[in-house]
């Protein structure tokens, strides 16, 4: 398996644009996580899916932010309009079920907003 | 103040010694504790899980949960180059994937 698969690796823009990030989680996970870090906060999760249907959105920091999960391979992590503050690694992580199954992580996204 | 601390480091250490990385924690909710590796420009990996508390060993490493005194530890035996990396602890409660993570201790092993 070719395990979380991200893209972009890196994406620079400026203030005020519309930024996506795309995720494709493993093969049969049934849940699907969107984080941020930062050097000031650390890791943070700001949303995570259930089999496509979102759980827990209270880590999105403002409406600017929004993220969907039309199917089960496939979800997208929207910011528009962008701010320079929104610069930060973004990660998207997979887990198959609860109990002693583990988040696996992609490579993650660096974004820099000009 | 934070849910999670962690220090930052650096923390330097030569190879072949004992490393101790540590979080504490103010949720005395938290029963599932986790360890996990960083590369640079990599994603985490998760390292140890540990529920409730106790220790568990795998090869050089050692997690420690001490709930009454809301501290976790990680223990690397015959630290080496190759352990160098960000050590980020996180915990959860029961019924929830919503884990708060450390903000990370960047450890060095020095040939």
């Amino acid at each position: 398996d070719a395990g979380v698969i991200q893209s972009p690796r890196h994406e620079v823009t400026e203030m005020g644009q519309e930024v996506t990030l795309r995720c494709k989680p493993i093969s049969g996970h049934d849940y699907l996580f969107w984080y941020r870090q930062t050097m000031m906060r650390g890791l943070e999760l700001l949303i995570y899916f259930n089999n496509n249907v979102p759980i827990d959105d209270s880590g999105m920091p403002e409406d600017r932010f929004s993220a969907k999960m039309p199917n089960a391979s496939f979800s997208t992590l929207k910011i528009q309009p962008s701010e320079p503050r929104d610069s930060a690694v973004y990660f998207c992580a997979s887990s198959q079920i609860w109990s002693t199954d583990t988040q696996y992580f992609g490579p993650g996204t660096r974004l820099t907003v000009l | 103040q934070k849910e999670v601390e962690q220090d930052p480091g650096p923390l330097s250490v030569p190879e072949g010694a004992i490393v101790s990385l540590n979080c504490t924690y103010s949720n005395s909710a938290f029963q599932y504790f986790m360890w996990y590796r960083q590369y640079s420009r990599k994603g985490p990996e998760l390292l140890m899980y540990t529920y409730s508390s106790g220790n568990k060993e795998d090869g050089r490493f050692t997690a420690q949960v001490d709930k009454s005194s809301k501290y976790i530890s990680l223990f690397i035996r015959d630290s080496q180059p190759s352990d160098s990396a960000t050590y980020l602890c996180a915990m959860t409660t029961s019924g929830t994937y919503k884990y708060i993570f450390g903000t990370g201790t960047r450890l060095k092993v020095l040939a």
